[in-house]
């Protein structure tokens, strides 16, 4: 699997848009993007998924630039709650072993 | 999404017992569960596949003859740490997923300490 790289920490404040980047240079034609995130003490929870076409569904939009370098998780209106750490995966498939990297602290700042 | 439980939430033993956890995937059937680890401030490390029916494919490193899988059904599937010592104390994390689903359902996570 193609490996991510993540800021280690950012911040936003409360009721902005969060902007998380992944870089994924080497990222082949059949692997999606997926994002997941975990709070402090809990099972991961996953986010959403793309291929090459941009995505938003219920909590996030993914955003994947033309060449699938590099993406960005965009939270619209950050809360409290969203403070977590996020992690970007490349996967050919969701449903087999996933590879953790060290993702990004998101703190939301009141 | 779906859900996944895991039993249970926390766990102290003495060095030297075996403790099971439990994870069971409550509304979809998981022909494939996986076992993570993580360690404070650390990120999770995958401990082994399991598909139903068959035995666990076990990640270098991981002792499969301590840490013992059984995926014996479509929705439960157990890990038991066996001759438990302090060093295994830490998080462990389940995830369920199926051949038509794109993503993996995570448990709440299992909190181990071994005295």
């Amino acid at each position: 699997d193609a490996k991510t790289t993540q800021p280690p920490s950012m911040d936003c404040a409360e009721g902005r848009a969060a902007n998380l980047p992944c870089n994924h240079s080497t990222i082949s034609g059949n692997e999606y993007v997926y994002w997941y995130r975990q709070i402090h003490s809990q099972g991961p929870q996953y986010i959403i998924h793309g291929l090459k076409n941009n995505e938003t569904n219920e909590m996030a939009s993914l955003i994947i630039t033309e060449d699938r370098k590099s993406s960005t998780l965009i939270l619209p209106h950050a809360t409290l709650r969203d403070t977590a750490v996020y992690y970007c995966i490349i996967s050919n498939f969701g449903n087999e072993k996933l590879t953790f990297g060290t993702g990004t602290r998101l703190t939301i700042i009141p | 999404g779906a859900v996944v439980s895991q039993h249970p939430s926390w766990v102290i033993c003495k060095s030297g017992t075996s403790v099971k956890i439990e994870c069971r995937s409550l509304d979809f059937q998981a022909t494939t569960m996986f076992w993570y680890r993580q360690f404070p401030k650390q990120s999770l490390m995958l401990m082994a596949t399991s598909n139903e029916g068959s035995k666990a494919t076990y990640e270098q490193g991981v002792e499969k003859d301590k840490f013992l899988i059984n995926h014996a059904s479509l929705t439960l599937s157990t890990l038991t740490v066996t001759s438990a010592h302090p060093e295994d104390s830490s998080f462990y994390i389940c995830s369920a997923t199926g051949p038509l689903v794109r993503e993996q359902f995570f448990g709440p996570g299992t909190r181990l300490t071994v005295l």
